[in-house]
C-alpha cells in the first residue's frame, strides 16, 4: 500500500504571499490530520477533516485553513505568510477502527520557508 | 487538555533494553496513552497504544502503572535505527484523531 504523499516537499515563498500544501492520504484512509513542526513550538496540532469536514481545529490563526475533497485528499492553505509560517508541515491519515482508536500515518512533510 | 512529561533526552547502547518513562499524572478514564516516535528528517510514525493493561507488538511493550498516572515505553533491543525523538501523547477521549504532542525524549543509541 503506498503511504501518506505530500507535495511539494519544499517550497520557498515571499511574506505576504499565500501557499497551497496538498496531501494525499492512504487508501482508504478518511481522516486527514495536519501539523505544523518548528525548533521552537515543536510539533502543533493544526486540523483534522474527516469525510470533508473539520472535526477538529488547533490553536492557529484564521490565515491557516484547509480542506478535503471527496476522494479524501486534503489541502491546507496559508495566507498572508509570515516569517514565523516557516516550518515542515506534516499529513497524516488513519481509518478508524473499533473502539474508535486508531493510529495516524503521517507523509514526509513540505518543507515551507518564508522569506 | 491532559499533558505529559518526559526526559528531554536519554541514551543506550546497541542490544540493550531501553525503558522510556512517560509521567501523565492528570490523565482522565477515557484516555488512551499513544507512543511516536520520529527519525531524523522522517515524520513521526506509530509505536504503540494502551488504556490499561500492558501491551506488546513487534516494535515494543507499553508498561502501564496501575493508577494510570504514568507509564514506561520498553525496546527490548535497542538498534541504531531506534534513535530517534520518542512521544508520549494522551488522547483526548476516545478519538485518537487530535495528537498534542510534547517536547518527546530524544534517544541516542551508541554502537
Amino acid at each position: 500500500k503506498a503511504g501518506v504523499t505530500q507535495t511539494p516537499r519544499y517550497l520557498i515563498k515571499t511574506r505576504g504571499q499565500q501557499v497551497t500544501l496538498s496531501c494525499s492520504p492512504i487508501s482508504g484512509h478518511r481522516s486527514v490530520s495536519w501539523y505544523q513542526q518548528t525548533p521552537g513550538q515543536g510539533l502543533q496540532f493544526l486540523f483534522e477533516y474527516f469525510s470533508e469536514t473539520q472535526r477538529n481545529k488547533g490553536n492557529f490563526p484564521g490565515r491557516f485553513s484547509g480542506r478535503q475533497f471527496s476522494n479524501s485528499r486534503s489541502e491546507m492553505n496559508v495566507s498572508t505568510l509570515e516569517l514565523g509560517d516557516s516550518a515542515l508541515y506534516l499529513c497524516a491519515s488513519s481509518i478508524q477502527g473499533t473502539g474508535g482508536i486508531y493510529e495516524q500515518y503521517f507523509g514526509p512533510g513540505t518543507r515551507l520557508t518564508v522569506t | 487538555d491532559a499533558k505529559t512529561t518526559q526526559p528531554n533526552s536519554m541514551e543506550s547502547n546497541e542490544e540493550e533494553p531501553v525503558h522510556l518513562p512517560c509521567n501523565h499524572s492528570t490523565i482522565s478514564g477515557t484516555d488512551y496513552i499513544h507512543w511516536y516516535r520520529q527519525l531524523p528528517s522522517q515524520g513521526p510514525e506509530y509505536v504503540i497504544h494502551g488504556l490499561t493493561s500492558n501491551v506488546n507488538n513487534r516494535m515494543a511493550s507499553l508498561a502501564i502503572a496501575e493508577d494510570r498516572k504514568s507509564s514506561t515505553l520498553i525496546l527490548h533491543r535497542a538498534t541504531l535505527r531506534d534513535a530517534a525523538v520518542y512521544y508520549c501523547i494522551l488522547s483526548l477521549g476516545e478519538w485518537a484523531d487530535k495528537l498534542i504532542f510534547g517536547t518527546g525524549t530524544r534517544l541516542q543509541v551508541f554502537p
